[in-house]
C-alpha cells in the first residue's frame, strides 16, 4: 500500500551541489507533479508531467529540471544548489481528470531539503 | 491575474461547528478542491466540488457558489485531530490538471 514513495525524506547540500529526489508511484497514475512548500507559502508547483514522455514547467521552475523516466517515475534535479532552494518538496500523482471530474492529488511524503 | 483567499488561522473547541472560506479569482474555473495536512505531513483530498451546492462526506462538507466565486469547508462535531492546515485549489480552465493553491488555513481545535 505505497502510493508514492519519495527519497531521500532528509538532505543537506552546499551551495553548488547537485542533487536528485526521487519519486515513485505504484497507483498506474498518468499525471505527476512536484511542489514546494515554503511557510507561509503554500505549495506551488515547480514542474508537472500529464502523461509519460511530457514534462511542463509550472509556477517556479527557475533552477530545476525533470524527468518523467517511465510511468511511475519522476525525478527532480537541483543542478547547483542555492540558499533560497531550502524547502520541503512534494510529490504528487493523480488520474487524468474528466472536465468535471476532478482525480485527486496523492502526495508522497515530502523530502526536507536545506542548503547551507 | 489568478489568486485563491483563505483566512490564515482559525481558532474553535472540541464539539464545535467551524467554516473556512475560500474566494477564488481564476482565468476560467472547473472546480473548488480541499486538502488537509497535519504538521510535517502530507497533504490529503478531502472534498471536491465543480458544480454550485454543498457536498457532504461524514463530519466534513464543501459548499460551491460559482457566481460569488466562493467556497467553504464546514467541520462538525471537531475533535483534536482535526488540528491541521486546510488548503483551497481550484483547477482552472486551459491548466491541464494544474491545480492553483491557496495559501492554508491553519485550524486549532482546543479542548
Amino acid at each position: 500500500n505505497a502510493g508514492v514513495t519519495q527519497t531521500p525524506k532528509f538532505q543537506v547540500l552546499k551551495t553548488g551541489q547537485s542533487m536528485t529526489l526521487q519519486c515513485a508511484q505504484d497507483m498506474n497514475h498518468n499525471s505527476m507533479y512536484w511542489y514546494r512548500q515554503d511557510p507561509g507559502m503554500g505549495l506551488r508547483l515547480i514542474y508537472y508531467s500529464a502523461s509519460e514522455g511530457t514534462t511542463d514547467k509550472g509556477e517556479v521552475p527557475n533552477g530545476y529540471n525533470v524527468s518523467r523516466l517511465n510511468k511511475r517515475e519522476f525525478s527532480l534535479r537541483l543542478e547547483s544548489a542555492a540558499p533560497s532552494q531550502t524547502s520541503v518538496y512534494f510529490c504528487a500523482s493523480s488520474d487524468r481528470d474528466r472536465r468535471y471530474s476532478n482525480q485527486p492529488q496523492h502526495f508522497g511524503d515530502g523530502t526536507r531539503l536545506s542548503i547551507l | 491575474g489568478q489568486s485563491l483567499e483563505q483566512p490564515s488561522e482559525v481558532t474553535a473547541v472540541e464539539g464545535a461547528i467551524v467554516q473556512i472560506n475560500c474566494t477564488y479569482q481564476t482565468s476560467g474555473f472547473y472546480g473548488l478542491s480541499w486538502y488537509q495536512q497535519h504538521d510535517g505531513g502530507a497533504p490529503t483530498f478531502l472534498s471536491y466540488n465543480a458544480l454550485d451546492g454543498l457536498e457532504e462526506t461524514g463530519r466534513f462538507s464543501s459548499f460551491l457558489s460559482r457566481s460569488d466565486s466562493y467556497g467553504y469547508l464546514l467541520l462538525q462535531e471537531l475533535q483534536m485531530k482535526d488540528s491541521a492546515s486546510y488548503f483551497c485549489a481550484v483547477r482552472g480552465a486551459g491548466n491541464n490538471r494544474k491545480l492553483i493553491w491557496g495559501l492554508g488555513t491553519s485550524l486549532a481545535v482546543n479542548p
